[in-house]
């Protein structure tokens, strides 16, 4: 079957940096997606790889190993705003989108 | 620019009863999606729809129904509720399936007693 693992929840420090990692097993890779939600709101694009390597976005940035099946989101110069979750999904060979369960990260002053 | 609008935005029903939930979009986005989420579990895909007059079955499509009858609206509907489904329901969508990063509306949350 089609599986993303992430951590279920992270705790980080106000200012610090801190990555949430995401494996998947999919039939099958056209991209992988990070998404930002903040409790009770719909989730918003944060990233998409599709290429090994590192992309970068202000304080955030993803990674991406297509041979290890591991991605990998950095936040840095963690601010309060960043409390949210944070949800990995690929797209798979049928570009179906498979998401994972998310993480919460808890962000500490 | 308004996006994606769901409505209602929250709602309790009896078991037994029939619900649609409404979903437009104002982006001529040729995808759209329905998905469910709850506690522990990733979002999980209802029904998607490639483009007007076409609709498919996603994860967890028993006991939903959708139409598209045109671009901009892809309602969702519940036949005969059951608790089960209750649930945050996210209605979604892209430039094509597949492709391009996902809209979300503000999503619609349903309590089924």
């Amino acid at each position: 079957g089609q599986n993303i693992d992430q951590p279920t929840e992270m705790t980080a420090t106000e200012g610090a940096i801190v990555q949430i990692n995401c494996t998947y097993q999919t039939s099958g890779f056209n991209g992988l997606f990070w998404y930002q939600q903040h409790a009770g709101e719909a989730p918003t694009f944060l990233s998409y790889n599709v290429l090994d390597g590192l992309e970068e976005k202000g304080r955030f940035s993803s990674f991406l190993s297509r041979s290890k099946g591991y991605s990998y989101l950095l936040l840095k110069e963690l601010q309060m705003k960043d409390s949210a979750s944070y949800l990995c999904a690929v797209t798979d060979s049928n570009y179906q989108l498979i998401w994972g369960a998310g993480t919460k990260l808890i962000i500490k002053p | 620019t308004a996006g994606i609008t769901q409505a209602p935005t929250s709602q309790i029903l009896a078991a037994g009863r029939s619900m649609t939930l409404r979903c437009t979009q104002d982006m001529r986005h040729n995808a759209m999606y329905w998905y469910r989420q709850d506690l522990g579990l990733g979002l999980r895909l209802i029904h998607y729809s490639n483009t007007a007059g076409t609709t498919g079955k996603g994860e967890v499509p028993d006991g939903y129904s959708v139409s598209r009858a045109n671009t901009d609206d892809f309602p969702l509907t519940l036949a005969s509720a059951v608790p089960s489904q209750t649930s945050v329901y996210f209605c979604a969508s892209s430039d094509s399936i597949g492709a391009g990063e996902l809209f979300f509306g503000e999503g619609s949350r349903l309590t089924v007693l």
